[in-house]
């Protein structure tokens, strides 16, 4: 599977958009990017997934380059409960579509 | 609530020992997987199961087995257990295992292995 890389850490005003950025530039075309989150110590949380396509759902927006290189996630109104730890995963079929958790970005946001 | 429960919440238990911790998926899900977070490790896959065969492993020890029941519950059992087994342990389900959909996990076990 592809390895990510994301900024340790990240702060954001409450109510404003939190851009996630994700670099994944070892992606194969079967390969899928997906973002959790993870509250601490709570289960991991799903958000969203791509293949190629912008993707927009109640949570979040998902916005993958042309060259499927690197991604955005975009949280556009961001609120103290959005203070977790981000993870960028790219899955593919080869580890069952297991996740290959990374480090994450701790995203802080702040009133 | 994702939908998926795990039991116990918490266990304490000794060196030396062994242990069960359950998981029920969502309803409809048929693959399982199982997870361990460690302070200085993080978020490591272990096993999947997909309708009650195995799937795909991960950084599974040789002391933990797992199994996938007929009604889909799963098991993932710890023996001779080391401090060092000290971990978050979540399960997660999936609708299936032949497409990557998305997989909601469970509030996990923390064992602490004393």
């Amino acid at each position: 599977d592809a390895k990510t890389t994301q900024p340790t850490s990240m702060d954001c005003a409450e109510g404003r958009a939190a851009n996630l950025p994700c670099n994944h530039s070892t992606i194969s075309g079967n390969e899928y990017v997906y973002w959790y989150r993870q509250i601490h110590s709570q289960g991991p949380q799903y958000i969203i997934h791509g293949l190629k396509n912008n993707e927009t759902n109640e949570m979040a927006s998902l916005i993958i380059t042309e060259d499927r290189k690197s991604s955005t996630l975009i949280l556009p109104h961001a609120t103290l409960r959005d203070t977790a730890v981000y993870y960028c995963i790219v899955r593919g079929a080869n580890s069952g579509y297991a996740l290959n958790f990374g480090k994450g970005t701790s995203l802080l946001v702040t009133p | 609530d994702s939908g998926v429960t795990q039991t116990p919440k918490h266990l304490i238990t000794a060196t030396g020992q062994r242990v069960t911790l359950r998981c029920s998926p969502r309803s409809g899900d048929l693959s399982v997987y199982w997870y361990q977070q460690s302070l200085d490790q993080g978020l490591q896959f272990l096993i999947q199961y997909y309708n009650g065969e195995e799937r795909a492993k991960g950084n599974i020890l040789e002391r933990f087995s797992a199994q996938q029941f007929p009604d889909l519950h799963s098991e993932l059992n710890l023996s001779s257990l080391e401090l060092g087994d000290s971990a978050l342990y979540f399960c997660a389900s999936s609708a299936g295992g032949l497409y990557p959909y998305e997989q909601y996990f469970g509030p996990g076990t923390r064992l602490t292995v004393t």
